[in-house]
């Protein structure tokens, strides 16, 4: 089956760190650039990072960069978010999303929640 | 690195047909073939339902297109159902390599 499966969120206090991971199955994530899209509780989508699949330099969201990195394991399949000095504005689900190309968001995990609160 | 316009809701009756639009830059929309559109029913995953401003995937119904003038993008669905009910999203590369979407618009079928 083709799928991807996030893990990681949870419950974290102000100025805490996170590592999310995204587990592909189906599917090389080699064949794919990839992204992370976050959504905040009744909000909309925001574009969080990419990551390519030859190499180049990644890239992130304006008002994310500097905190987050994103990062892949080719040998296990699986994408990362690490995000630092996180604030309650970073509450969200965070989805993990295969691009297939040329930007056409076509297979996106369940998602993992993330929680930022004291 | 601003967000898509797009209107915050749009309605319809069955049968009808509406249009969302969806406006950016010549650094996003207008420069790149590469405006994809989301259809999100709450508490489940967004689908795309659109991608290279025009083409649609696979198992999409054909009542859904998209277009594109200018700096702005526009998803149509014609024959409108009930079921088309939800949140759509489009989505722009831009020419920093990143992404962006729009705000998002809230479909309600009369």
């Amino acid at each position: 089956e083709v799928r991807l499966v996030e893990s990681g969120g949870g419950l974290v206090q102000p100025g805490g760190s996170l590592r999310l991971s995204c587990e592909a199955s189906g599917f090389s994530i080699n064949d794919h650039f990839m992204h992370w899209v976050r959504q905040s509780p009744g909000k909309g989508l925001l574009w969080v990072s990419h990551s390519t699949n030859h190499g180049t330099t990644p890239t992130y969201a304006d008002s994310l960069e500097g905190r987050i990195t994103i990062s892949r394991d080719t040998a296990k399949n699986t994408l990362y978010l690490q995000m630092n000095s996180l604030t309650v504005e970073d509450t969200a689900v965070y989805y993990c999303v295969r691009d297939s190309p040329h930007s056409r968001f076509d297979l996106w995990g369940q998602g993992t929640l993330v929680t930022v609160s004291s | 690195q601003s967000a898509l316009t797009q209107p915050a809701s749009v309605s319809g009756s069955p049968g009808q047909s509406i249009t969302i639009s969806c406006t950016g830059t010549s650094s996003d929309v207008g420069g790149y073939d590469r405006v994809s559109w989301y259809q999100q029913y709450p508490v489940t995953v967004p689908k795309v339902m659109i991608y290279e401003d025009t083409k649609r995937p696979s198992g999409v119904s054909n009542r859904f297109s998209g277009s594109k003038s200018g700096n702005t993008a526009s998803l149509t669905i014609s024959g409108l159902q009930a079921e088309d009910e939800a949140d759509y999203y489009c989505c722009s590369y831009t020419s920093q390599n990143k992404w962006v979407f729009g705000g998002g618009t809230k479909l309600t079928v009369l």
